[in-house]
């Protein structure tokens, strides 16, 4: 079954330093997203992303984020300047269909800055 | 800002004992879908019910949808213990980007 998946699975930084997690969305998916999950909170929206260009953004998602599809498969978001704060499980989601219908999740990516 | 708040927030019952997990949101929505999270891993789709549908039934989860009180409730018949798990409701609202906002989510423990 197609899945979405996400690398690295664990990534430790020291604050300051530029992170980018990658994704790989379900092949004939257009719809992509980013969510993020600090320990034991909720899934929090980041940003959306269709047809190369975001589409909607949360208040999180500040400059200090960016996203790209730089090659038709992969799917990344870059933090520039990590802080202590973005220590957190992020997850990239994809769909086929836009409004409605299930997201598919990765299993996340568990970004930790010291 | 529409959002799935839930309870309660930690439900602790025995295998074979129904749990019910409730769900409101804000604003007016499109849909509202159930998501399920094993401890440090992704999320998994479960069910979803659009606005204009009041119950849904998959295996053995039931839904029920009450717009006018904007809330939700998902229902696991006959637990087991492999339904360990946090559970999240998701609501889906007009925006055409396909957003989904989170709740708090549940955490179900099933005792063997």
């Amino acid at each position: 079954e197609p899945e979405v998946t996400q690398t690295p699975s664990h990534q430790v930084t020291q604050m300051g330093q530029e992170v980018i997690l990658r994704c790989v969305p379900i092949s004939n998916h257009l719809y992509f997203y980013w969510y993020r999950q600090i320990l034991g909170q909720k899934v929090e929206f980041l940003v959306s992303f269709y047809n190369n260009e975001i589409s909607e953004k949360s208040e999180i998602f500040d400059d200090q984020f960016s996203v790209e599809r730089p090659d038709g498969s992969n799917f990344t978001l870059k933090i520039r300047s990590t802080k202590l704060e973005d220590s957190a499980m992020y997850f990239c989601a994809s769909r086929r269909t836009p409004a409605t219908g299930e997201l598919f999740f990765g299993e996340g990516s568990r970004l930790t800055v010291l | 800002s529409q959002q799935g708040e839930e309870d309660p927030q930690a439900l602790s019952i025995q295998e074979g004992e129904n749990a019910t997990m409730n769900c409101s949101y804000k604003t007016s929505i499109n849909n509202l879908q159930w998501y399920r999270q094993n401890s440090g891993r992704g999320l998994v789709h479960l069910i979803l019910i659009r606005s204009n549908e009041r119950e849904k039934h998959s295996g053995r989860l039931r839904v029920t949808l009450d717009t006018s009180k904007k809330s939700s409730s998902l229902l696991i018949t006959a637990s087991r213990a492999a339904d360990t798990a946090s559970y999240f409701c998701a609501t889906a609202g007009s925006s055409n980007t396909g957003k989904l906002i989170f709740g708090q989510g549940t955490t179900l423990q099933v005792k063997p």
